[in-house]
């Protein structure tokens, strides 16, 4: 079952702009984890949020998390070719012990 | 380095043919998964396993059996292949059950005929 919802699904953007993607989820969660995926390859994970922090940065990156609206965005600053990829949100529910919850990600494009 | 490993990376079967897709880590972790990515469905898990011996289904495990006899190894085995598990299979690993970070293998883009 897809817990996480992206949007958009398809980005495209100029480098140097920053690119903004958003999750949306249904249930309660512990965490809250983005992942990025270049074409065909495995999945990397990007950084971590847990359910009582808003805010979180790591380099270029920066995520929130509104638990009370059950959404969380991914914002990556001043964007270059090689941030294109595909990037995913993935729930650790409070309710199962057993796996991440993958929505069906966005695929930034960045051009020159 | 710390990695999964997948073997095969690709493969082209035919329907019925038992195949076995190998998943290694060697980063001591006690929680393993597979999962599978289709366009337009995201990844969605497979089977996962907490520790040795210790396994247990997933979302769509329907078609698929697992193993873990040994805490690297955690191979997934399609005993009769059909069409409909053409897919992408990743196998990932982390350090306790999955609240933390995933680590993930590059992938086995599996086709059935």
């Amino acid at each position: 079952s897809q817990q996480g919802e992206e949007d958009p699904q398809a980005l495209s953007i100029q480098e140097g702009e920053n690119a903004t993607m958003n999750c949306s989820y249904k249930t309660s969660i512990n965490n809250l984890q983005w992942y990025r995926q270049n074409s065909g390859r495995g999945l990397v994970h990007l950084i971590l949020i847990r359910s009582n922090e808003r805010e979180k940065h790591s380099g270029r990156l920066r995520v929130t998390l509104d638990t009370s609206k059950k959404s969380s965005s991914l914002l990556i600053t001043a964007s270059r070719a090689a941030d294109t990829a595909s990037y995913f949100c993935a729930t650790d529910d409070s309710g199962t012990a057993s796996k991440l919850t993958f929505g069906t990600g966005t695929r930034l494009q960045v051009t020159l | 380095e710390a990695q999964v490993t997948q073997n095969p990376r690709y493969l082209i079967t035919v329907t019925g043919k038992k195949l076995t897709v190998t998943c290694s880590q060697n980063m001591n972790h006690e929680y393993m998964s597979w999962y599978r990515q289709d366009p337009g469905l995201g990844l969605r898990q497979i089977y996962y396993s907490m520790n040795v011996e210790v396994t247990d289904k997933g979302d769509v495990p329907e078609g698929y059996k697992v193993s873990r006899k040994e805490k690297r190894n955690f191979p997934l085995i399609l005993e009769s292949p059909s069409p409909n598990q053409t897919s992408l299979y990743f196998c990932a690993s982390s350090f306790l059950r999955p609240g933390g970070e995933l680590f993930f293998g590059e992938g086995s883009r599996l086709t059935v005929l």
